[in-house]
């Protein structure tokens, strides 16, 4: 079954740019998307389609995704954006998968 | 708006069954099919399968095939999930999410239920 790969943790500073990492094998083939859970939340859909941004999602979430490994990036990262990270794809056409889960701290 | 209100929480015994609801209102809901997902305690999320909105079609995750059932009520704009001989790997929250339409590789969730805690236990 196919496998998505996220680190643990990541770690940034209010301002800098938190980049978190998505792997799976040929993964650039399929779409990733990615959803924001902060504690004793439902997951909220940051990014769909690589690199498109719901409504009312802010800009500073972009996404990419190549060869591999899919990005999610956070520009000027604050506080609120403290949460755990999950990146999804499909396997086929009809299972879905998700990575482990990335937790950004905000220090 | 698009909400999707999810059942009370539930306690049930090892090899038991529970039924989770799903409320969906302020869309169409014979256009979107519904996932179901589930995440144990600091756990990753475990995409379960899905129904239709057109029809009673359903997917299943290999996982839970045997186990699972997902159904509809149309009238009702809810959906259920039925989860049979439970064991205390199942303790988890389970959470409803809207696919975008029909499901296709590349769609997306949103919105996501609330979630309801599932915890099995003697």
């Amino acid at each position: 079954s196919y496998e998505l790969t996220q680190p643990p943790s990541v770690s940034v500073s209010p301002g800098q740019t938190a980049s978190i990492i998505c792997s799976g094998n040929k993964l650039g083939d399929k779409y990733a998307t990615w959803y924001q859970q902060k504690p004793g939340q439902s997951p909220v859909l940051v990014i769909y389609l690589d690199t498109k941004r719901p409504s009312g999602i802010p800009e500073r979430f972009s996404g990419s995704n190549s060869g591999n490994t899919a990005t999610l990036t956070i520009s000027g990262t604050q506080a609120m954006d403290e949460a755990d990270y999950y990146c999804q794809a499909w396997d086929g056409s009809t299972e879905v998968v998700f990575g482990g889960g990335t937790k950004l701290t905000v220090l | 708006q698009v909400q999707l209100v999810q059942s009370g929480a539930e306690v049930k015994k090892p090899g038991a069954s529970v039924k989770v609801s799903c409320k969906a209102s302020g869309y169409t809901f014979t256009n979107y099919a519904m996932h179901w997902v589930r995440q144990a305690p600091g756990q990753r999320l475990e995409w379960m399968g899905w129904i239709n909105g057109g029809n009673d079609n359903t997917t299943y995750s290999q996982k839970f095939q045997g186990r699972l059932t997902i159904t509809r009520d149309t009238s009702a704009t809810t959906t259920y999930m039925e989860l049979s001989s439970l064991r205390s790997a199942d303790t988890a929250v389970y959470y409803c999410a809207r696919d975008r339409g029909i499901p296709v590789a590349g769609n997306w969730f949103a919105p996501w239920g609330q979630g309801t805690l599932v915890t099995v236990s003697s």
